[in-house]
């Protein structure tokens, strides 16, 4: 059974880092398109990175410089690094497997239950 | 960067009715185009994926069609537990985009 269980969350002040994990089971990490897509409270679902079997990573640009999206593939652990965080990071952050189809890995079939990180003083 | 508008931000409908939820890119993506359920408190849930492809385990009354810009997503007879709200995602290029959601109420 394909899971993947987040933890790392946390309230954190502005410019503090943060990092996040996600476990994955029932499939391997390595050979998958991981991503972290976050959710505001109360607003709609943003992508924030993703890294491919490859190791490539790509960013969104409202993260970029400031997160570092990385896996573990003996520990078959994706991981989210979150540096220099403001109170606009707050949100609830999904990791989520790509599944390929039709030439594209970026349809997301499993998700985290999420993990919550506010930003606040 | 490839936006997602998604149309209407919410309605209200009654069991059995035919839901029509719209989603148009600002570019064409061809078919790669896919629709999220999410409940309160919960992850997304896959639907429809490649525009008109069923994910597993999905009732059949959900539907997806369209291609290039604009694409929809039906519920042939609303259910009570088809409250939630739904996102359409391109899978076309990054940044992969969401539109906004409609939430779906039962009246």
């Amino acid at each position: 059974e394909v899971q993947l269980v987040e933890s790392g969350g946390g309230l954190i002040q502005p410019g503090g880092s943060l990092r996040l994990s996600c476990a994955a089971s029932g499939f391997t990490v390595s050979s998958n398109y991981m991503s972290w897509v976050r959710q505001a409270p109360r607003k709609g679902l943003e992508w924030v990175s993703v890294i491919y079997s490859s190791g490539s990573k790509y960013y969104a640009d409202s993260v970029k410089g400031r997160f570092t999206i990385s896996k573990d593939n003996s520990k078959n652990i994706l991981y989210l690094q979150l540096n220099s965080l403001r109170a606009e990071d707050t949100a609830v952050y999904y990791c989520a497997r790509g599944s390929c189809s039709e030439s594209t890995c970026y349809t997301f079939d499993y998700w985290g239950q999420g993990t919550l990180v506010t930003v606040s003083s | 960067d490839i936006q997602m508008t998604q149309s209407p931000s919410s309605l209200s409908a009654s069991v059995g009715d035919r839901v029509t939820i719209t989603c148009r890119a600002s570019q064409s993506i061809s078919s790669y185009l896919n629709w999220y359920q999410q409940k309160p408190g919960r992850a997304p849930k896959l639907l429809i994926y490649a525009a008109s492809s069923f994910q597993s385990g999905v009732p059949s009354r959900f539907g997806g069609s369209g291609s290039g810009t604009d694409f929809n997503l039906t519920i042939s007879s609303l259910q009570p537990e088809d409250s939630a709200t739904y996102y359409c995602q391109q899978s076309y290029s990054t940044p992969l985009t969401f539109g906004g959601g409609t939430k779906v109420e039962i009246k």
